[in-house]
């Protein structure tokens, strides 16, 4: 039990389909983030919410929407993806938003995602 | 453009024998580094971090090396134990918005 959970653990997908991943802590912590691991790729952070509030984008596609409707939880829908979309998606969460030496991101396991 | 770099996708080592894994940063900015490690079908979890204002940190096993001057820093794993295969991601945050930056990841594998 990390204290996030994510599901779906996998998900296939057409590229007209509407789907939404679903992340919750119970950590009580303030932060939670989308990331994004593609093959032979770094963790690319996609957003950030602090407070429910979004304070980050960073530069994703629009067919991605986030939403943070309180401190514990967090989706991603999706919708006509593309199938380089495919990757998988982690959510982790943080006390803070200013991770560093005494502020950890504490991740879920994250759902694995194809696009066809 | 890269900001923090692992050169190494893969590392093989035998049990008992220390493990070194290696990491670049360009960003001078960068303050605190931390090392996570990723089993398959989980999430990364914190392994251990550094501060900049220091050039080692230990932790049983584990210890990291910072060399400022050199932006590296390098996770030593002694001894090395079948359990600790599994990708390694070194990450950094500092600047003006301290999120996380991360590596590709490197691939340990430690045999029996």
């Amino acid at each position: 039990e990390t204290g996030v959970t994510q599901t779906p653990r996998h998900l296939v997908m057409g590229m007209t389909n509407k789907k939404s991943l679903k992340c919750e802590q119970h950590l009580g912590h303030n932060a939670m983030y989308w990331y994004k691991q593609s093959a032979k790729k770094p963790l690319e952070l996609m957003f950030v919410y602090n407070f429910k509030e979004q304070t980050e984008n960073n530069s994703v596609p629009s067919r991605f929407s986030p939403e943070c409707p309180n401190s514990s939880h967090l989706f991603l829908h999706l919708h006509t993806l593309q199938p380089e979309d495919s990757a998988l998606y982690l959510c982790a969460s943080s006390q803070g938003a200013r991770v560093g030496l005494n502020e950890k991101l504490f991740f879920g396991s994250g759902t694995q995602l194809s696009v066809l | 453009d890269q900001q923090v770099k692992q050169n190494s996708p893969s590392l093989s080592v035998q049990e008992g024998r220390i493990s070194i894994l290696n990491c670049d940063y360009t960003n001078s900015m960068f303050d605190y580094f931390l090392w996570y490690k990723k089993y398959p079908a989980e999430g990364p979890t914190f392994l251990i971090s550094i501060s900049s204002i220091k050039d080692k940190n230990e932790d049983g096993r584990f210890t990291v090396f910072l060399n400022k001057s050199a932006k590296h820093l390098s996770l030593h794993i002694v001894p090395s134990q079948p359990g600790d295969s599994a990708v390694y991601f070194c990450a950094a945050s500092g600047g003006s918005n301290y999120k996380l930056t991360f590596g590709k990841g490197t691939l340990l594998t430690v045999n029996p």
